[in-house]
Protein backbone atom coordinates (compact mmCIF):
# COMPACT_ATOMS: atom_id res chain seq x y z
CA UNK A 1 0.00 0.00 0.00
CA UNK A 2 1.49 3.54 -0.84
CA UNK A 3 1.63 5.06 1.69
CA UNK A 4 1.65 8.76 0.30
CA UNK A 5 0.02 9.46 -2.45
CA UNK A 6 -0.57 11.79 -5.57
CA UNK A 7 -2.60 12.09 -8.45
CA UNK A 8 -1.64 12.67 -11.54
CA UNK A 9 1.89 11.50 -11.47
CA UNK A 10 2.33 13.69 -14.65
CA UNK A 11 0.67 16.93 -15.67
CA UNK A 12 1.26 19.02 -18.76
CA UNK A 13 -0.84 22.21 -19.68
CA UNK A 14 -0.96 25.33 -20.91
CA UNK A 15 -0.53 28.72 -19.34
CA UNK A 16 -3.11 30.29 -18.19
CA UNK A 17 -5.21 27.01 -17.13
CA UNK A 18 -6.35 26.11 -13.86
CA UNK A 19 -5.67 22.61 -12.61
CA UNK A 20 -5.61 20.75 -9.19
CA UNK A 21 -3.37 17.92 -7.59
CA UNK A 22 -4.78 15.60 -4.81
CA UNK A 23 -2.84 14.00 -1.84
CA UNK A 24 -3.80 11.66 -0.07
CA UNK A 25 -1.98 9.55 3.08
CA UNK A 26 -3.23 6.59 4.72
CA UNK A 27 -0.82 6.65 7.63
CA UNK A 28 -3.33 8.15 10.26
CA UNK A 29 -1.33 11.31 9.81
CA UNK A 30 -2.26 14.79 11.54
CA UNK A 31 -0.13 16.76 9.65
CA UNK A 32 0.20 17.31 5.75
CA UNK A 33 2.91 19.21 3.43
CA UNK A 34 3.24 20.70 0.10
CA UNK A 35 6.81 21.50 -1.18
CA UNK A 36 7.80 22.87 -4.49
CA UNK A 37 11.29 21.15 -6.35
CA UNK A 38 12.73 22.83 -9.19
CA UNK A 39 15.08 22.56 -11.71
CA UNK A 40 17.52 22.24 -9.44
CA UNK A 41 16.19 19.58 -6.91
CA UNK A 42 16.15 22.48 -4.14
CA UNK A 43 12.95 21.67 -2.43
CA UNK A 44 11.00 24.19 -0.87
CA UNK A 45 8.01 24.26 1.61
CA UNK A 46 4.73 25.85 0.60
CA UNK A 47 1.95 25.08 2.74
CA UNK A 48 1.54 22.50 5.91
CA UNK A 49 -2.14 21.62 7.50
CA UNK A 50 -2.66 19.86 10.91
CA UNK A 51 -6.16 18.55 11.31
CA UNK A 52 -7.49 20.19 8.28
CA UNK A 53 -5.87 23.83 9.62
CA UNK A 54 -3.71 25.90 7.80
CA UNK A 55 -0.21 25.91 10.13
CA UNK A 56 2.41 26.82 7.44
CA UNK A 57 1.93 29.25 4.51
CA UNK A 58 5.31 30.05 2.63
CA UNK A 59 5.70 33.47 0.37
CA UNK A 60 3.38 31.66 -2.55
CA UNK A 61 1.67 32.98 -5.10
CA UNK A 62 -2.10 33.40 -3.93
CA UNK A 63 -2.99 31.51 -7.48
CA UNK A 64 -1.79 28.21 -5.01
CA UNK A 65 -4.16 27.53 -2.93
CA UNK A 66 -4.56 24.20 -0.90
CA UNK A 67 -7.59 22.72 0.65
CA UNK A 68 -7.72 20.18 3.40
CA UNK A 69 -11.09 18.04 3.36
CA UNK A 70 -9.76 15.79 6.35
CA UNK A 71 -6.56 15.26 7.70
CA UNK A 72 -6.03 11.99 5.24
CA UNK A 73 -6.18 14.69 2.29
CA UNK A 74 -4.77 17.77 1.00
CA UNK A 75 -5.20 18.86 -2.22
CA UNK A 76 -3.21 21.90 -4.13
CA UNK A 77 -5.06 24.04 -6.60
CA UNK A 78 -3.00 26.37 -9.19
CA UNK A 79 -5.42 29.27 -11.31
CA UNK A 80 -3.78 30.93 -14.13
CA UNK A 81 -0.71 28.35 -14.57
CA UNK A 82 2.80 30.44 -15.31
CA UNK A 83 6.06 29.18 -17.34
CA UNK A 84 7.86 29.09 -13.96
CA UNK A 85 5.09 26.95 -12.42
CA UNK A 86 7.00 23.99 -14.18
CA UNK A 87 8.57 22.01 -11.29
CA UNK A 88 8.06 18.84 -9.02
CA UNK A 89 5.39 19.03 -6.50
CA UNK A 90 5.69 16.81 -3.73
CA UNK A 91 2.77 16.30 -0.85
CA UNK A 92 4.36 15.04 2.75
CA UNK A 93 2.78 14.05 6.03
CA UNK A 94 4.12 13.56 9.79
CA UNK A 95 2.42 11.87 12.55
CA UNK A 96 2.29 15.36 14.66
CA UNK A 97 3.43 18.38 14.66
CA UNK A 98 5.36 20.33 17.67
CA UNK A 99 7.74 16.77 18.35
CA UNK A 100 9.87 16.41 15.31
CA UNK A 101 8.30 13.94 13.70
CA UNK A 102 10.12 13.17 10.69
CA UNK A 103 7.92 14.05 6.99
CA UNK A 104 7.04 11.09 4.43
CA UNK A 105 6.99 12.36 1.14
CA UNK A 106 4.83 10.82 -1.95
CA UNK A 107 6.52 10.59 -5.57
CA UNK A 108 5.80 13.77 -6.64
CA UNK A 109 3.39 15.18 -9.49
CA UNK A 110 5.69 16.43 -12.49
CA UNK A 111 3.70 19.73 -13.47
CA UNK A 112 4.98 21.20 -16.99
CA UNK A 113 3.39 23.91 -18.83
CA UNK A 114 3.95 24.95 -22.35
CA UNK B 1 23.20 33.08 1.13
CA UNK B 2 21.26 29.95 2.15
CA UNK B 3 20.12 29.14 5.31
CA UNK B 4 21.61 25.22 4.70
CA UNK B 5 24.62 24.81 2.33
CA UNK B 6 25.55 21.51 0.81
CA UNK B 7 27.68 20.30 -2.06
CA UNK B 8 25.49 19.72 -5.22
CA UNK B 9 28.46 17.29 -6.80
CA UNK B 10 28.55 14.94 -8.82
CA UNK B 11 30.19 12.54 -6.61
CA UNK B 12 31.46 9.61 -7.91
CA UNK B 13 33.06 6.67 -5.61
CA UNK B 14 33.76 3.21 -6.68
CA UNK B 15 32.21 0.25 -4.86
CA UNK B 16 32.97 -0.39 -1.71
CA UNK B 17 34.14 2.96 -0.49
CA UNK B 18 33.12 5.08 1.93
CA UNK B 19 31.56 8.15 1.08
CA UNK B 20 30.90 11.21 3.04
CA UNK B 21 28.21 13.94 2.48
CA UNK B 22 28.11 16.90 4.43
CA UNK B 23 26.01 20.15 5.08
CA UNK B 24 26.81 23.44 6.81
CA UNK B 25 24.21 25.66 8.26
CA UNK B 26 24.11 29.39 9.44
CA UNK B 27 20.72 29.35 11.87
CA UNK B 28 21.71 27.67 15.58
CA UNK B 29 18.35 27.56 16.40
CA UNK B 30 17.98 24.18 14.06
CA UNK B 31 17.28 21.35 16.52
CA UNK B 32 16.17 18.23 13.90
CA UNK B 33 18.51 16.88 11.42
CA UNK B 34 17.73 14.78 8.94
CA UNK B 35 18.84 12.87 5.79
CA UNK B 36 16.68 12.02 2.85
CA UNK B 37 17.18 9.80 -0.61
CA UNK B 38 15.81 10.28 -3.23
CA UNK B 39 16.05 8.07 -6.57
CA UNK B 40 15.08 9.80 -9.66
CA UNK B 41 11.21 10.32 -10.40
CA UNK B 42 10.64 9.13 -7.00
CA UNK B 43 10.11 11.23 -3.50
CA UNK B 44 12.42 11.89 -0.67
CA UNK B 45 13.20 8.71 1.38
CA UNK B 46 13.97 9.56 5.35
CA UNK B 47 17.23 7.94 5.62
CA UNK B 48 18.45 9.29 9.34
CA UNK B 49 16.98 11.15 11.99
CA UNK B 50 18.81 12.75 14.33
CA UNK B 51 18.06 15.25 17.29
CA UNK B 52 20.70 17.71 18.51
CA UNK B 53 24.42 16.80 18.30
CA UNK B 54 25.95 13.20 18.23
CA UNK B 55 26.00 10.62 16.22
CA UNK B 56 23.63 7.82 14.90
CA UNK B 57 24.38 4.65 13.15
CA UNK B 58 21.77 2.49 11.03
CA UNK B 59 23.46 -0.77 9.34
CA UNK B 60 26.23 0.88 6.21
CA UNK B 61 25.23 4.27 7.32
CA UNK B 62 26.21 7.25 10.43
CA UNK B 63 24.94 10.12 10.41
CA UNK B 64 27.18 12.53 12.73
CA UNK B 65 25.82 15.92 13.80
CA UNK B 66 28.11 18.77 15.25
CA UNK B 67 26.46 21.97 16.39
CA UNK B 68 29.12 23.81 17.86
CA UNK B 69 30.53 23.94 14.17
CA UNK B 70 27.23 23.79 12.88
CA UNK B 71 27.87 21.19 10.45
CA UNK B 72 26.31 17.44 9.74
CA UNK B 73 27.66 14.41 7.69
CA UNK B 74 26.18 11.20 6.54
CA UNK B 75 28.60 8.64 6.00
CA UNK B 76 27.84 5.50 3.64
CA UNK B 77 30.34 2.61 4.54
CA UNK B 78 30.78 -0.11 1.92
CA UNK B 79 28.93 1.52 -0.59
CA UNK B 80 27.06 0.25 -3.56
CA UNK B 81 25.67 1.08 -6.73
CA UNK B 82 21.95 0.87 -5.21
CA UNK B 83 23.20 3.56 -3.26
CA UNK B 84 23.23 6.08 -6.51
CA UNK B 85 20.90 8.38 -5.88
CA UNK B 86 20.75 12.21 -4.73
CA UNK B 87 20.98 12.73 -0.93
CA UNK B 88 19.28 15.80 0.31
CA UNK B 89 20.02 16.75 4.22
CA UNK B 90 16.97 18.93 5.93
CA UNK B 91 16.91 20.35 9.34
CA UNK B 92 13.88 21.98 11.65
CA UNK B 93 13.93 24.20 14.48
CA UNK B 94 12.08 23.26 17.79
CA UNK B 95 8.34 23.46 17.46
CA UNK B 96 8.36 24.51 14.17
CA UNK B 97 7.26 21.82 11.00
CA UNK B 98 9.08 23.87 8.65
CA UNK B 99 11.91 22.05 7.00
CA UNK B 100 14.94 23.90 5.27
CA UNK B 101 16.78 21.69 3.10
CA UNK B 102 20.04 21.43 1.41
CA UNK B 103 19.81 21.56 -2.46
CA UNK B 104 21.55 18.04 -2.45
CA UNK B 105 24.12 15.84 -3.79
CA UNK B 106 24.56 13.59 -6.47
CA UNK B 107 26.07 10.07 -5.24
CA UNK B 108 27.17 7.93 -8.31
CA UNK B 109 28.59 4.59 -6.94
CA UNK B 110 30.36 2.86 -10.09
CA UNK B 111 30.61 -1.11 -9.90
Amino acid sequence: DTAVSQTPKYLVTQMGNDKSIKCEQNLGHDTMYWYKQDSKKFLKIMFSYNNKELIINETVPNRFSPKSPDKAHLNLHINSLELGDSAVYFCASSPSTGRGQPQHFGDGTRLSIL
Amino acid sequence: QKEVEQDPGPLSVPEGAIVSLNCTYSNSAFQYFMWYRQYSRKGPELLMYTYSSGNKEDGRFTAQVDKSSKYISLFIRDSQPSDSATYLCAMRKLGNEKLTFGTGTRLTIIP
